[in-house]
C-alpha cells in the first residue's frame, strides 16, 4: 500500500509566490487533514476534510486554501506565500469516527525567501 | 481548554538504557490518550495509545499507563536502541473526530551506542 503520498518532499518559493501541496491517499479515507510543524510549536491544524466536498479550518487557516473534490486527494494551496509560512508540512488522513488512527505522509519542507 | 504538557527535550541515553517521556494533560473530560513517533525524515506514525482510566498501551517494547488521578501518560521503555532515536508525541482526544486531537510539542529521543 502507498498510504499517504505528498509531493513535492522540498521546496523554496519566493514571497508572493503561490503553489500547491499535493496530498493522495490510497486507503478510502473520508478524513484527511493539513499540519504544519514548526520547532519549538508542535503540530498545528491547517484545514480538515471529513469527506468529498467538505472542508473546514483548523487552528492556523490563514494564508492556506484547500479542496476536496474526490475521497483521494487533499490539495494545500499558498495563496501568496510568506516567510511565515516556512515550515514543514504533513497530510494526515484517517477513517472518521472516535479514536481512529492518522496515517501522515512523509511531509514537504517548505521554504519561504 | 484541553491540553497537552511533555517533558522538555532533548532526552539523550546510551544503548540498553531505560527510557521515560513524561506526558500530563488537562481535559474537560475524559480523553483517549496516544503516543505517536516520527523517525527521521518521515511523518508521524501511531505508536500506542490507550482509551480509558488504568489501560495500558504497548507496542514494540514501550508502554505508556493511563493514569486519571495524576492525568498523565508517561511513556517507558526498559532498553532502548539506536533505531528508537526519534521525536515522540503524546495526544490526547475527546472523541469527535481527528480533528480533535490535540498534539504536544514532542520529545526528541536519541540514542547513542
Amino acid at each position: 500500500n502507498a498510504g499517504v503520498t505528498q509531493t513535492p518532499k522540498f521546496q523554496v518559493l519566493k514571497t508572493g509566490q503561490s503553489m500547491t501541496l499535493q496530498c493522495a491517499q490510497d486507503m478510502n479515507h473520508e478524513y484527511m487533514s493539513w499540519y504544519r510543524q514548526d520547532p519549538g510549536m508542535g503540530l498545528r491544524l491547517i484545514h480538515y476534510s471529513v469527506g468529498a466536498g467538505i472542508t473546514d479550518q483548523g487552528e492556523v487557516p490563514n494564508g492556506y486554501n484547500v479542496s476536496r473534490s474526490t475521497t483521494e486527494d487533499f490539495p494545500l494551496r499558498l495563496l501568496s506565500a510568506a516567510p511565515s509560512q516556512t515550515s514543514v508540512y504533513f497530510c494526515a488522513s484517517s477513517y472518521t469516527g472516535d479514536n481512529e488512527k492518522l496515517f501522515f505522509g512523509s511531509g514537504t519542507q517548505l521554504s519561504v525567501l | 481548554g484541553n491540553s497537552v504538557t511533555q517533558m522538555e527535550g532533548p532526552v539523550t541515553l546510551s544503548e540498553e538504557a531505560f527510557l521515560t517521556i513524561n506526558c500530563t494533560y488537562t481535559a474537560t473530560g475524559y480523553p483517549s490518550l496516544f503516543w505517536y513517533v516520527q523517525y527521521p525524515g518521515e511523518g508521524l506514525q501511531l505508536l500506542l495509545k490507550a482509551t480509558k482510566a488504568d489501560d495500558k498501551g504497548s507496542n514494540k517494547g514501550f508502554e505508556a499507563t493511563y493514569r486519571k488521578e495524576t492525568t498523565s501518560f508517561h511513556l517507558e521503555k526498559g532498553s532502548v536502541q539506536v533505531s528508537d532515536s526519534a521525536v515522540y508525541f503524546c495526544a490526547l482526544s475527546l472523541g469527535g473526530g481527528s480533528e480533535k486531537l490535540v498534539f504536544g510539542k514532542g520529545t526528541k529521543l536519541t540514542v547513542n551506542p
